[in-house]
């Protein structure tokens, strides 16, 4: 199994605060993705990665950034959260064979 | 815009039954789709998947049906069991567009004992 791990699992934040959510894959994909899901939308990309520093935009990128230092981490900050950032956030890596392997969310709270 | 979407977002089944879960897509240049299955707090979790190439594709009790002519794709769960009890969406992708998956909204299948 592909391994995949996210970190924190939980959080609650304060609006206007910065969060980074971290995930970490145990294998060298070159691909990996953040998505958001929401109730009434399924899930819907954030940002991606085609390599280490090589990142891009997903259809709801605003108030997102990424980076990739490492081929293993994914990292997503909310520079200055708001109550719309509200989610679960999924992290994604794209296997050899064809699908994308998600992760076990992260769920955040901006209050 | 073109966007994947199910046809239904609720889907009540008999424990026994055959489930078909149905999903319209728009983007004519998709040539990969899959379908996820989520369970409540957990990732969305791979059950099978289809390339344009192909019109059915069997997995052990699913099978995909893809019909480019009206652009939609199907799942169909045999015996559903209490266990198939969960959110299921499609999700495609151009392979050429770095594999990108847009998802649909998805159905809450529930199974009735």
């Amino acid at each position: 199994d592909a391994g995949i791990t996210q970190s924190p699992r939980h959080k609650v934040t304060e609006t206007g605060t910065p969060v980074t959510l971290r995930c970490h894959q145990t294998e060298n994909h070159r691909y990996m993705y953040w998505y958001r899901q929401d109730p009434g939308h399924g899930l819907r990309l954030i940002h991606y990665s085609y390599g280490v520093k090589d990142t891009d935009k997903g259809e709801v990128s605003d108030g997102y950034s990424v980076s990739r230092s490492k081929t293993e981490d994914f990292l997503l900050t909310l520079e200055s959260a708001t109550s719309s950032q509200t989610s679960v956030y999924f992290c994604a890596i794209q296997l050899p064979w064809g699908e994308q392997y998600f992760g076990p969310g992260t769920r955040l709270t901006v209050t | 815009g073109e966007s994947v979407g199910l046809h239904l977002p609720t889907l009540s089944v008999q424990e026994g039954d055959n489930s078909i879960i149905n999903c319209a897509y728009s983007n004519s240049a998709s040539d990969y789709f899959i379908w996820y299955k989520q369970e409540s707090g957990k990732g969305p979790q791979f059950i099978i998947d289809i390339r344009s190439n192909m019109d059915k594709r069997q997995g052990q009790r699913v099978t995909v049906l893809l019909n480019k002519t009206v652009k939609h794709l199907s799942l169909q769960i045999a015996a559903t069991q209490p266990g198939d009890s969960a959110v299921y969406f499609c999700a495609e992708s151009p392979r050429s567009n770095d594999y990108k998956l847009s998802f649909g909204a998805g159905t809450t299948v529930t199974v009735r004992a």
